[in-house]
């Protein structure tokens, strides 16, 4: 079976620096997406971004990017310019592209992330 | 335009009652997926329903734990004889057509309690 590991528990950044939370995860299949996802207070989770295994090239999505490092089986997320709504748990997921296992997202322990002023 | 739906929203039951817990996914998604949420255990997958296949049920702890999903839509999850280890937040998403690089859209859960 698939791991996610985040071995950060808990990270805090002050408002408009930039902050780089950590996942590795373990596999042998070589077609795969990675995921990050916000729960905020409110429970309700949310993709911030994702990235395609096959593509070399690192997601962004506006002040969200991935550093992925496939050989190391390593997608760090990075917050620039944070804001005080960017304080969350971010879980880092991982799903397989295909096989028995398709349906389902594993995800790490997650990173609780405080923003301050 | 409404979301994931998740009812109810808190439930408190005693050990060794039977609970449901209702999803009501995006109209058109054909994937629905159940998840838990427990301090002790992380974020677990229970079940995935992709449109008319049989439902991908590896993830369901025991066989207290069951799931519908009826018409293509709602889905219930029913626990039966609840423990105290059952105390969570239980999750639903939905998603288009279940592909792999979908967004799954989460609803906010519903938190169980068992006494």
């Amino acid at each position: 079976a698939q791991t996610v590991t985040q071995s950060q528990p808990e990270m805090s950044v002050q408002e408009a620096e930039t902050v780089t939370l950590s996942c590795t995860y373990d596999t042998s299949e070589s077609d795969y997406y990675l995921f990050w996802y916000k729960q905020p207070p409110s429970r309700q989770m949310i993709l911030v971004i994702r990235q395609e295994a096959y593509k070399q090239q690192n997601a962004t999505e506006n002040r969200f990017s991935v550093n992925f490092q496939k050989a190391a089986k390593s997608f760090s997320l990075k917050i620039s310019d944070s804001q005080l709504g960017d304080a969350a748990m971010y879980f880092c997921a991982y799903r397989s592209a295909r096989g028995s296992t398709l349906g389902r997202l594993y995800f790490g322990r997650g990173t609780q992330l405080t923003v301050w002023p | 335009g409404a979301g994931v739906s998740q009812s109810p929203s808190n439930k408190v039951t005693e050990k060794g009652k039977d609970v449901e817990l209702r999803c009501d996914p995006i109209s058109g998604h054909t994937a629905l997926y159940w998840y838990r949420q427990s301090l002790g255990q992380g974020l677990e997958f229970l079940i995935y329903f992709q449109g008319n296949s049989a439902p991908d049920k590896s993830g369901l702890p025991s066989d207290r734990f069951s799931a519908e999903r009826t018409g293509g839509s709602v889905s219930t999850l029913t626990i039966q004889r609840t423990q105290q280890e059952d105390s969570a937040v239980y999750l639903c998403a939905s998603s288009n057509s279940g592909g792999a690089w979908e967004t799954q859209y989460f609803g906010p859960g519903t938190r169980l309690l068992v006494l």
